[in-house]
């Protein structure tokens, strides 16, 4: 089983919709969750950080963790053409330790 | 934001040639670089984690002998691909962190190998 799971999609949905992107994770040591942002044939751009359980919003972005479920989550309002990329979910034990990466949902958001 | 530089972006090589791919941060000094491999549609698999001035770590799997990391300098760290095959052909991504007890890794914009 993999460390965490994502699926890849694709994600395809108009503009203004609200887009819902999910990870599970296996290791319940996981304390850091993350959320990258990549456009395609570039490296990855960190959205959102979270740490333990809780929401955490930054601006049109909401990022999610369940620990009791091993859940992780990221809600993108009103959606934008410009939001088209791949989503990478990332989790680790520490604020030192190697990132654990999903697969990545390619999202497509067409006018 | 920190700025994480890949040099050379794009490179197509013969099989059995070694290729070396350079990783700098630009306005920080990054004691610990990463090197990650990406295969397209797959997530970002962690290579080697490199600490400069001493010797990287590689992550189980991962041939050291083929994937020389070297990180002389707080801005810079090398990942040469020795007597690189076609298999080797991926998207590989580095990403550095700034000093001690900071936990954010800035990615590079990656580089794509193509072995032929």
């Amino acid at each position: 089983q993999k460390e965490v799971e994502q699926d890849p999609g694709p994600l395809s949905v108009p503009e203004g919709a609200i887009v819902s992107l999910n990870c599970t994770y296996s290791n319940s040591a996981f304390q850091y969750f993350m959320w990258y942002r990549q456009y395609s044939r570039k490296g990855p751009e960190l959205l959102m950080y979270t740490y333990s359980s809780g929401n955490k919003e930054d601006g049109r972005f909401t990022a999610q963790v369940d620990k009791s479920s091993k859940y992780i989550s990221l809600f993108i309002r009103d959606s934008q053409p410009s939001d088209s990329a791949t989503y990478l979910c990332a989790s680790s034990r520490s604020t030192l330790g190697r990132l654990y990466f999903g697969r990545g949902t390619q999202l497509t958001v067409w006018p | 934001g920190a700025v994480v530089s890949q040099h050379p972006s794009r490179v197509i090589c013969k099989s059995g040639t070694s290729v070396k791919i350079e990783c700098r941060s630009l306005d920080f000094q990054a004691t610990t670089m990463f090197w990650y491999r990406q295969f397209p549609k797959q997530s970002l698999m962690l290579m080697a984690t490199s600490n400069e001035g001493s010797k990287a770590t590689y992550e189980q799997g991962v041939e050291k002998d083929k994937f020389l990391i070297n990180h002389a300098s707080l801005t810079l760290s090398t990942l040469t691909v020795t007597s690189a095959h076609p298999e080797d052909s991926s998207f590989y991504i580095c990403s550095a962190r700034e000093g001690e007890g900071t936990d954010t890794q800035y990615f590079g914009p990656g580089t794509r190998l193509t072995v032929l």
